[in-house]
């Protein structure tokens, strides 16, 4: 079946640090690929998606590249602030509907 | 606009009782998603409406859950009997037919 396996955290940066969350998939298909945001006390938010291979997904700073030939969607941004404090969670969906997600991982950003 | 939303926010009942957690979704989406977050399984889907009719309930972890979509719009989850490892914050999603899915803030469910 459908997995995502993202890297454990949680993790803890500096201000203008640089962040990479690492994601793999396992897929029977071609999924669409997601990182959703969960701020802390609010619901969990789209940030970016990527449908197909070689696509990019950017949003708030954060990118993602769909990589079909290394199975990876990692999540990037080169200069993080506090309020990206969150936890960050990749998913794929290959049927339209259904999300599959990693375990999620918890990032801090100190001042 | 309105987001999509849920109650009640949080819920504490008693091993063996029913509840019934509701889902608001933004109007007009036609699509409707139930997922359950918990500690111990991370984010699972469970079941899945288009309109009133639930093409894919394969998540619901055992008969004593289930769900209901009415006009097209709100939707009942309900656990019967429940047991304490019932206990997660339950999230509704919605979306504009197969598209990107919109989180509502979820119902945090306590089974003591």
């Amino acid at each position: 079946g459908d997995s995502v396996t993202q890297m454990e955290g949680p993790v803890t940066l500096s201000e203008e640090a640089f962040l990479t969350i690492n994601c793999t998939y396992t897929a029977t298909g071609y999924p669409s690929l997601f990182w959703y945001v969960q701020y802390p006390g609010e619901g969990l938010q789209l940030l970016l998606k990527a449908t197909k291979a070689d696509d990019k997904g950017s949003n708030k700073g954060f990118e993602a590249t769909y990589r079909k030939e290394t199975t990876s969607f990692h999540l990037e941004k080169g200069s993080v602030q506090v309020s990206d404090s969150a936890v960050y969670f990749c998913a794929l969906s290959d049927n339209d509907y259904k999300l599959s997600f990693g375990a999620g991982t918890t990032v801090t950003v100190r001042a | 606009g309105a987001g999509v939303s849920q109650s009640p926010s949080n819920k504490v009942t008693e091993k063996g009782k029913d509840v019934e957690l509701r889902c608001d979704p933004i109007s007009g989406h036609t699509a409707l998603y139930w997922y359950r977050q918990s500690l111990g399984q991370g984010l699972e889907f469970l079941i899945y409406f288009q309109g009133n009719s639930a093409p894919d309930k394969s998540g619901l972890p055992s008969d004593r859950f289930s769900a209901e979509r009415t006009g097209g719009s709100v939707s009942t989850l309900t656990i019967q009997r429940t047991q304490q490892e019932d206990s997660a914050v339950y999230l509704c999603a919605s979306s504009p037919r197969a598209d990107t899915q919109y989180f509502g803030p979820g119902t945090r469910l306590t089974v003591l």
